[in-house]
């Protein structure tokens, strides 16, 4: 079955700076890859996602990148803010099956 | 607002007990999920359910069990519980397939087995 990898498990940037995260997947049928905030003992809430009929999108400092052809997305967060500070889950699902998540990226921002 | 919630958010139990897992969506979507996280794995898929009456296998299904009486109601069933079952569950709504496939999580519910 489909398997989400998510290569960074921690990553520091400093305030002001960008951060990217990276994933990539298995299942060439996957076609829906959104992303998932979860706050320091919080549950998860969507950020933003992308579909495979498009190649990027952007939400305000938050744009997702795929790459199809390689089987990988990315998550990039600009001007970074103490509040960016969270683990971020990426997922992918072929259409209408369940949704598989990577293990997670710490994401510190340090002022 | 989307809305799921657990209970108990917090359980503690003992070896070869019984836990019952509740949740309840106000959203009105179709499929609902049981996920657990564990440092390392990230969230793993346990059951899932396409609407009332309906429960299917998820990645790691062994030794839980789920119960979808209603829409709005799925509960993940642990028979005889074990230590290793010992992690942190969220519950799950969303429609795939529709143009906002998010998912939208309750707020977890601890598990500890002793």
């Amino acid at each position: 079955g489909e398997k989400v990898e998510q290569h960074e498990s921690t990553l520091s940037v400093r305030e002001g700076d960008s951060a990217v995260i990276n994933c990539t997947y298995t299942d060439t049928a996957s076609s829906y890859f959104p992303w998932y905030k979860q706050e320091a003992g919080k549950s998860l809430h969507f950020v933003i996602d992308i579909r495979s009929n498009v190649d990027r999108k952007q939400s305000q400092r938050l744009t997702v990148l795929l790459d199809k052809k390689a089987k990988r997305f990315s998550l990039h967060i600009t001007a970074t803010q103490p509040e960016d500070s969270a683990i971020y889950f990426c997922a992918a699902s072929n259409s209408g099956t369940y949704q598989r998540f990577g293990t997670g990226t710490k994401l510190q921002v340090v002022p | 607002e989307a809305a799921v919630t657990q209970s108990p958010r917090n359980k503690v139990a003992v070896t070869g007990g019984k836990v019952t897992l509740s949740c309840n969506q106000t959203n009105n979507h179709n499929n609902m999920y049981w996920y657990r996280q564990d440092t390392g794995h990230g969230l793993r898929l346990i059951h899932y359910s396409y609407g009332a009456g309906s429960t299917e296998k998820g990645d790691i299904p062994d030794g839980y069990k789920a119960s979808r009486p209603s829409q709005e109601n799925f509960s993940l069933i642990l028979e005889l519980a074990t230590p290793s079952q010992t992690s942190v569950y969220f519950c799950a709504s969303g429609e795939p397939g529709t143009n906002t496939g998010q998912l939208y999580f309750g707020e977890g519910s601890k598990l500890t087995v002793l």
